[in-house]
């Protein structure tokens, strides 16, 4: 399967703080996703991004889509004790129809 | 129903037992995914329904893994003579129509077999 990677593994911020996380891939992808997952629950869509360049936002939240193809960035800003929890990107690639790959997970825990 | 609904939300199987994994995706729905997420681990894809068809299944990992969706809604995830290495979280996820605009997980279910 696809491997995608994602960095860092985990963080440690203080509440406040803006959390940029990175996602890799070796092959081009069509479409990105990002997810938040919490402990026993199903991961949460948060951003789908569809254009290699888009820029799209969503709150505090807001990721790109690697003019490589190859990649995507999330950025959070001004962090809050909610946002803890694993972040996942998700990558479809232009000829597996449905399927999406994920990543690895990052990993945050904000400090208040 | 509002969300895509799962059941059991955990299962614990004898090592050999046979197993069967309820989803109910959100009403409307054509489109239903199975993956599975191991422990620190991002999910994996198992299979793909449009309606009752099954249009992928190439990340069964083995001919003990079979799911269906008889009527195009409600759908089954089984695993036959289950083995310690099948434990992990199986997420069903469902859209409306293409999953382009991404999926609506489940809570999935947690199997540990023993």
């Amino acid at each position: 399967g696809q491997q995608l990677n994602q960095s860092p593994q985990s963080m440690f911020i203080q509440e406040g703080e803006d959390v940029s996380m990175n996602c890799t891939s070796s092959s081009i992808f069509n479409t990105w996703l990002w997810y938040k997952q919490d402990p026993g629950e199903g991961p949460v869509l948060l951003i789908a991004l569809y254009k290699a360049g888009e820029l799209t936002s969503n709150g505090r939240l807001t990721a790109q889509f690697g003019i490589t193809r190859k990649d995507s960035f999330l950025n959070i800003s001004a962090s809050i004790p909610s946002d803890v929890g694993i972040y996942f990107c998700a990558g479809q690639l232009r000829d597996t129809g449905n399927q999406f790959y994920f990543g690895t997970g990052t990993s945050l825990t904000v400090i208040p | 129903g509002a969300g895509v609904s799962q059941s059991p939300r955990y299962k614990v199987a004898k090592r050999g037992q046979d197993v069967a994994l309820r989803c109910d995706p959100i009403s409307g729905h054509v489109s239903l995914f199975w993956y599975q997420q191991a422990l620190g681990q991002g999910p994996e894809f198992l299979t793909y329904f449009q309606n009752e068809a099954q249009l992928d299944k190439s990340g069964l990992p083995s001919d003990r893994f079979f799911a269906e969706r008889p009527e195009g809604s409600v759908s089954t995830l089984k695993i036959q003579r289950t083995q310690q290495e099948d434990s992990a979280v199986y997420l069903c996820a469902s859209s409306l129509g293409t999953a382009v605009r991404g999926y609506t997980f489940g809570s999935g279910t947690r199997l540990t077999v023993v």
